[in-house]
């Protein structure tokens, strides 16, 4: 019940197309989704995170969809620029406790 | 705000010897802190959470005798890895929560290299 998939395990899109990175979670406890970017050689920078209450969050290009009943979220990126490749990270968790990664999406931008 | 670092950056140690890793949360107190490990092209594996003032709590799998984890403020955790040996060789990243919402900021890694 700990385990949150994700896919695609790879993605190559031309500049200004609409990645987008799908999560599953199992645990119905979870109460925080957050989204990570990192960058070879860096640790993950936090981009957006989502709760429950809501089914979309949107913070500049990036936006997240969430669907409650299907344990489902997805990372959707706005007039991707060749700057956003790096490794997307989904999480899922509890609020205030640890968070569980999925296994990242290398994400390939090109001009 | 929400700053996290970590020190040292990089660090190459012999076989046997012990190294030791700092995290810290520069702007915001840290109740919480994480440690995680990553393998090239994989994913952050949880090793121990981390209560200021508390012993670790760690997963399943990870030697607490070998790693060795102290929270002793609200801002610095540190996690010590004794007689380290090549297989230890990793990028080793902190986390810290504590802001408002629970959301994790991360540090920026220690890659160790353990020859």
């Amino acid at each position: 019940q700990q385990q949150v998939k994700q896919s695609p395990q790879s993605l190559i899109v031309q500049k200004g197309g609409i990645p987008i990175i799908n999560c599953a979670y199992e645990n119905t406890a979870f109460d925080y989704f957050p989204w990570y970017q990192q960058f070879p050689g860096k640790g993950p920078a936090l981009l957006i995170a989502i709760r429950p209450d809501v089914s979309e969050k949107k913070e500049g290009r990036f936006t997240i969809s969430f669907n409650k009943s299907a344990k489902q979220f997805s990372l959707h990126i706005m007039d991707s620029q060749p700057g956003d490749s790096a490794t997307y990270f989904c999480a899922a968790g509890a609020s205030y406790d640890k968070v569980i990664f999925g296994p990242g999406t290398s994400l390939s931008v090109i001009p | 705000g929400a700053v996290v670092s970590q020190h040292p950056s990089w660090v190459i140690c012999k076989s046997g010897t012990s190294v030791k890793i700092e995290c810290r949360s520069l702007d915001f107190q840290a109740t919480t802190m994480f440690w995680y490990r990553q393998f090239p092209k994989q994913s952050l594996m949880l090793m121990a959470t981390s209560n200021e003032g508390s012993k670790a709590t760690y997963e399943q799998g990870v030697e607490k005798d070998k790693f060795l984890i102290n929270h002793a403020s609200l801002t610095l955790s540190t996690l010590t890895v004794t007689s380290a040996h090549p297989e230890d060789s990793s990028f080793y990243i902190c986390s810290a929560s504590g802001l408002a919402h629970g959301e994790q900021y991360f540090g920026p890694g220690t890659r160790l290299t353990v020859t």
